[in-house]
């Protein structure tokens, strides 16, 4: 089991340009969530999707940020245009919902700094 | 807002039992605690959750009060590696779980 794989690891931007994060969940999962943390918010979740289906985009900071889950083995998240303030670690997890109580798993981020 | 209470830090010497406390006394019925760990620039790592019974996995123990309204997470052994910041949350039927600011356990020699 590869877990779940995010992609950069690292990206370092400026001020005005588009970002795009990637996530491939666990395959056979079936719930993929999008986390956000800083210093100062913690950790926040962003948006949930089930079966593919955003369920809940209440936690998207501003209508820069939007997010997609064309499939069940990727899913991206997009900042446009970014701004110095959406520095952060952003996490992709997965979890199986067959169970509902079925734990996620979280990859181990992309850092994302904007200049 | 996070709806669980856990001590800001706490320090646990190497080769003894770190039991780290979690108040939730808003939890619901069908609601599960889970407990996850961050070690520095990671994501969180799943450790174990449950409902209403004690669980023990190969990482952990989890101890969940009668009442249901808080539990307590033992690392039997704790060793340098288990320095982290330990999560307890519950809830989100959907499997959303909102995490607040959890416990950092520093494991000392």
């Amino acid at each position: 089991d590869a877990g779940v794989i995010q992609s950069p690891r690292h990206e370092v931007t400026e001020m005005g340009q588009e970002v795009t994060l990637r996530c491939k969940p666990i395959s056979g999962h079936n719930s993929l969530f999008w986390y956000r943390q800083t210093m100062m918010r913690g950790l926040e979740l962003l948006i949930y999707f089930n079966n593919n289906v955003p369920i809940d985009d209440s936690g998207m900071p501003e209508d820069r940020f939007s997010a997609k889950m064309p499939n069940a083995s990727f899913s991206t998240l997009k900042i446009q245009p970014s701004e110095p303030r959406d520095s952060a670690v952003y996490f992709c997890a997965s979890s199986h919902r067959r169970n509902h109580n079925s734990p996620l798993h979280f990859g181990n981020g992309t850092r994302l700094t904007v200049t | 807002d996070a709806k669980t209470t856990q001590p800001p830090s706490m320090d646990c010497a190497e080769g003894r039992a770190a039991n780290l406390p979690c108040n939730h006394s808003t939890i619901s019925g069908n609601e599960y605690v889970y407990w996850y760990r961050q070690i520095h620039s990671q994501g969180p790592q799943y450790i174990i959750h449950g409902l209403k019974n004690n669980e023990t996995n190969e990482m952990a123990s989890l101890i969940i009060t009668e009442d249901r309204k808080s539990s307590t997470l033992i690392l039997p052994h704790a060793t340098l590696r288990d320095t982290a910041v330990y999560y307890c949350i519950f809830g989100g039927s959907q499997g959303n779980l909102i995490f607040g600011k959890g416990t950092k356990l520093s494991v000392k020699p």
